[in-house]
């Protein structure tokens, strides 16, 4: 079965610093991963999703099958990204996501 | 323009009431879906549905039953809350089973007291 891993539940960094939420999965085949956000009170939306290789917001994120990981990253971090951030697998034939525990990151001024 | 619309937003009710939250994707998509945000915001899956077919059904209470009278819509219904049916319920959607990206609906704030 296929699982996700957010290891750091709340993360806090300073306006301009550089930011990293950490995300490592399992799963035997080759999965879609993404990153989905989610602003106070407001629906999930999506961020990124892996096969696309773009960058959203300032964020990237890639694909490393050797480490398992698909970590989001941006090099200055802003307030208004203060939010929830959720790592998810799908299988390639798949339609449910599994979602990690997520990520509370703090922009603080 | 509302992509997934879910309502009510919030819901207060006490334990024992029967309640339903109701959903509605304008996007045309193909497949349909429920997840569960506990109190910890944890995430999970708990149905999905493909042009009115059940499709996913994980271990979900019997007192939770979606129904989908057309695949624009995807109801939840519960019946005999409990307290720990207390959470954030959001309705998804996307084109197909093994397709795109999901969208999500607002959430429904749901509270048993």
């Amino acid at each position: 079965a296929q699982r996700v891993t957010q290891p750091e539940k709340l993360l806090s960094v300073f306006k301009g610093a550089p930011v990293e939420l950490k995300c490592n999965y399992s799963y035997s085949g080759s999965p879609e991963l993404f990153w989905y956000v989610q602003y106070s009170r407001q629906r999930l939306q999506l961020l990124l999703r892996h096969i696309s290789r773009e960058s959203i917001k300032g964020f990237t994120a890639d694909l490393n099958k050797g480490e398992t990981s698909f970590h989001l990253k941006k090099p200055f971090a802003q307030e208004e990204d203060s939010a929830m951030y959720y790592c998810a697998l799908r299988k390639t034939s798949g339609s449910r996501l599994t979602f990690g525990e997520g990520t509370q990151l703090t922009v603080n001024p | 323009d509302t992509a997934v619309s879910q309502t009510p937003k919030y819901l207060v009710t006490q334990m024992g009431n029967d309640k339903s939250i109701k959903c509605e994707q304008n996007l045309g998509h193909d497949t349909m879906y429920w997840y569960k945000q506990d109190s910890k915001k944890f995430l999970k899956i708990m149905f999905s549905y493909n042009n009115k077919e059940l499709i996913i059904n994980e271990t979900v209470p019997n007192r939770f039953s979606p129904k989908s009278p057309d695949k624009a819509h995807l109801n939840l219904h519960i019946n005999s809350l409990e307290l720990g049916d207390s959470a954030v319920y959001f309705c998804a959607s996307s084109q197909a089973a093994g397709g795109d990206t999901i969208y999500f609906g607002e959430g429904s704030w749901l509270t048993v007291v």
